[in-house]
């Protein structure tokens, strides 16, 4: 099993629906959680990240983190065709250096 | 354009030989960050170096190895190609100490045949 677990998707939806994308982990030490978007032939790119538990808003992107429950969340508000890309969600432990453990990535595609 | 510059950006190689990839960090980043991104496994992360010191390893293979010159870029080489070996392999940088500002370059596409 792996260490951050992301449904693969895809993903399509309308123009301006909500978006939930979720990522479910099992270490426990995880304590930086990130979201990455990726187009197609690129690199990926921050989106946003939270440290340990919470909610975190920037525009219409929210990241919420369960630690609990070691479940996170990316949702999108208004979606827009621009939006079509791979979302990765990826982590890192508090004193791992940088290192990331990231998700398989969900394909997302919004529809106009 | 990130700032950090992989080069080749394509590469198709027979099996056995050996290839090396190139990686220009964004300017006044000290850390370099080497992923494999393959249709099953995702992205893994492969080494780290810190201005010119190898500060993590990931799940290199033994075949696989890595550098940073003192102009801070870095080079990956891979030798003895497998068809496995065929994947997208990323650079990022960032300023080096604890962050998670990455910034990931565009990869190079290696095909092996």
């Amino acid at each position: 099993q792996k260490e951050v677990e992301q449904d693969p998707g895809p993903l399509s939806v309308p123009e301006g629906a909500i978006v939930s994308l979720n990522c479910t982990y099992s270490n426990s030490a995880f304590q930086y959680f990130m979201w990455y978007r990726q187009y197609s032939r690129k690199g990926p790119e921050l989106l946003m990240y939270t440290y340990s538990s919470g909610n975190k808003e920037d525009g219409r992107f929210t990241a919420q983190v369960d630690k609990s429950s070691k479940y996170i969340s990316l949702f999108i508000r208004d979606s827009q065709p621009s939006d079509s890309a791979t979302y990765l969600c990826a982590m890192r432990e508090n004193n791992a250096g940088n290192m990331l453990t990231f998700g398989g990535g969900t394909r997302l595609m919004v529809k106009p | 354009d990130s700032g950090v510059t992989q080069t080749p950006k394509h590469l198709i190689t027979a099996t056995g030989q050996r290839v090396t990839l190139r990686c220009s960090p964004r300017s006044g980043d000290l850390s370099v960050y080497w992923y494999q991104q393959s249709l099953d496994q995702g992205l893994q992360f492969l080494i780290q170096y810190y201005n010119g010191e190898e500060r993590a390893k990931g799940n290199i293979l033994e075949r696989f190895s890595a550098q940073q010159f003192p102009d801070l870029h870095s080079e990956l080489n891979l030798s003895s190609l497998e068809l496995g070996d065929s994947a997208l392999y990323f650079c990022a940088s960032s300023v080096g100490g604890p962050t998670v500002d990455y910034t990931f370059g565009s990869g190079t596409r290696l095909t092996v045949v």
